[in-house]
C-alpha cells in the first residue's frame, strides 16, 4: 500500500533553518505527485508546497513563498523540504503525502516543528 | 481564516446519521469534482475517506458517504459508531493558486 517516514524536525530559532526529509516505501516514487502539509497546534490543515513526479513542477503556498523549497529525489525514494527565515507561526507537525486522483491517499506520521526563541 | 466552510462541531448517537458540509466557490467545490474528505483521530495522522467527491478508498466502510450541490460538499457518516469520534476535514483541488484549499475542521462527537 505504501509507507512514508518524515524526519528532521526540532526546535529552532527564529530566522532559522531546518530541512525535513521524507522517506518513502511500497510504491514507485517515481510515479506520484508529492505534498508537504502542515497542522498547527490545535488547528486545521494547510498545504505548503506540492511537487510534480519529475520536478518539473513546484508550488508554494503564499505563506511560505520565497523561504520555503521543495525537492526529492526519486532515484532515493525521499522527498525534502527546505526551510528558511523560519517564523514562530510555521510551529507546526508537517505531514508529507502522497497525491493521487486529487487526493492525498497515503501520510506520514508528522515531524514537529517548532520556533521559538 | 480557511478557504472552505464547515462547522465546527456535529454530535450524534451511536448509530444514527449525521452530515457534515463544507461550503466553497465556484473557484473550487463548484468549479471541480475533486473534493475529499479525511478523518483525523487524535494524536494521528489524517485518512483519506473520501475522494472525487463521492469515491471510497478501497476497504473504507460504506457508512462513509459524500456528495456535491453547487459550492457544498457534504459527508454522511451512517450508523454512527464511537470509532468515529474524530476530527474532519474537506478539500477541494482549484486549479490555481492556491492549488488546494482545506475546510477549518468538524469534530465529531458520538454522544
Amino acid at each position: 500500500q505504501g509507507h512514508l517516514v518524515e524526519s528532521g524536525g526540532g526546535l529552532v530559532k527564529p530566522g532559522g533553518s531546518l530541512r525535513l526529509s521524507c522517506a518513502a516505501s511500497g510504491f514507485t516514487f517515481s510515479d506520484y505527485f508529492m505534498i508537504w502539509i502542515r497542522q498547527a497546534p490545535g488547528r486545521g490543515l494547510e498545504w505548503v508546497s506540492y511537487i510534480s513526479s519529475n520536478s518539473g513542477n513546484l508550488y508554494n503556498a503564499d505563506s511560505v513563498k520565497g523561504r520555503f523549497t521543495i525537492s526529492r529525489d526519486n532515484a532515493k525514494n525521499s522527498l525534502y523540504l527546505q526551510m528558511n527565515s523560519l517564523r514562530a507561526e510555521d510551529t507546526a507537525v508537517y505531514y508529507c503525502a502522497r497525491e493521487s486522483q486529487y487526493a492525498f491517499d497515503i501520510w506520514g506520521q508528522g515531524t514537529l516543528v517548532s520556533v521559538s526563541s | 481564516q480557511s478557504a472552505l466552510t464547515q462547522p465546527a462541531s456535529v454530535s450524534g448517537s451511536p448509530g444514527q446519521s449525521i452530515t457534515i458540509s463544507c461550503t466553497g466557490t465556484s473557484t473550487d467545490i463548484g468549479g471541480y469534482n475533486y473534493v475529499s474528505w479525511y478523518q483525523q483521530l487524535p494524536g494521528k495522522a489524517p485518512k483519506l475517506i473520501i475522494y472525487y467527491v463521492s469515491r471510497r478508498p478501497s476497504g473504507l466502510s460504506n457508512r462513509f458517504s459524500g456528495s456535491k450541490s453547487g459550492n457544498t460538499a457534504s459527508l454522511t457518516i451512517s450508523g454512527l459508531q464511537a470509532e468515529d469520534e474524530a476530527d474532519y476535514y474537506c478539500t477541494s483541488y482549484r486549479g490555481g493558486a492556491p492549488l488546494w484549499v482545506f475546510g477549518g475542521g468538524t469534530k465529531l462527537t458520538v454522544l
